[in-house]
């Protein structure tokens, strides 16, 4: 079945620090690609996506894009806030069911 | 964004009794709904697709009998968890998915506590 890896963490970065959290998928076919955001005690909320190869997915200064060749999703930002902290999914969605990552954690200090 | 709602957000119960938890796509029409269960620290775990006037699709090893799923309209499903145990304990979270894309949206989630 269609699996999706993300990057371990918990990841721990000073304020305006470059981000990238990995993830790559296996599928059959060709999946839409997403990015969730998990605040404690909330609901998932998306981020971003993309649904086919070289697309870029883009919010809130986030950027990950659709990379058939090495089947990846990765996800970035330039200069993160302490307001980004949170837990963050991978996910992709073939043929109508979504499988996600295990998410990484993210923790921005000031 | 689409909006998707959940309620309750909390409850506690009983063990042995029944508790029924509601997601309701709130601008859109969803032919399809999700319910996942999440526990601490960990990824979502798909439970069951909800479909609109027919019956949901339950994932290997979540006992239908068990979570009850009804999808009676094309905003609304709910899921019930008969006869709570503690073991039921979990973070429930729905989402529906905007027709005619991939896109799933989530509801805030229900955190159940079965005593």
């Amino acid at each position: 079945g269609d699996s999706v890896t993300q990057m371990e963490g918990p990841v721990t970065l000073s304020e305006e620090a470059f981000l990238t959290i990995n993830c790559t998928y296996t599928a059959t076919g060709y999946p839409s690609l997403f990015w969730y955001v998990q605040y404690p005690g909330e609901g998932l909320q998306l981020l971003l996506k993309a649904t086919k190869a070289d697309d870029k997915g883009s919010n809130k200064g986030f950027e990950a894009t659709y990379r058939k060749e090495t089947t990846s999703f990765h996800l970035e930002k330039g200069s993160v806030q302490v307001s980004d902290s949170a837990v963050y999914f991978c996910a992709s969605t073939n043929a109508g069911k979504s499988t996600f990552g295990d998410g990484t954690t993210l923790t921005v200090k000031p | 964004g689409a909006v998707v709602s959940q309620h309750p957000s909390r409850v506690i119960c009983k063990s042995g009794t029944s508790v029924k938890i509601e997601c309701r796509s709130l601008d859109f029409q969803a032919t399809t709904m999700f319910w996942y269960r999440q526990f601490p620290k960990q990824s979502l775990m798909l439970m069951a697709t909800s479909n609109e006037g027919s019956k949901a699709t339950y994932e290997q090893g979540v006992e239908k009998d068990k979570f009850l799923i009804n999808h009676a309209s094309l905003t609304l499903s709910t899921l019930t968890v008969t006869s709570a145990h503690p073991e039921d304990s979990s973070f429930y979270i729905c989402s529906a998915r905007l027709p005619a894309t991939d896109t799933q949206y989530f509801g805030p989630g229900t955190r159940l506590t079965v005593l």
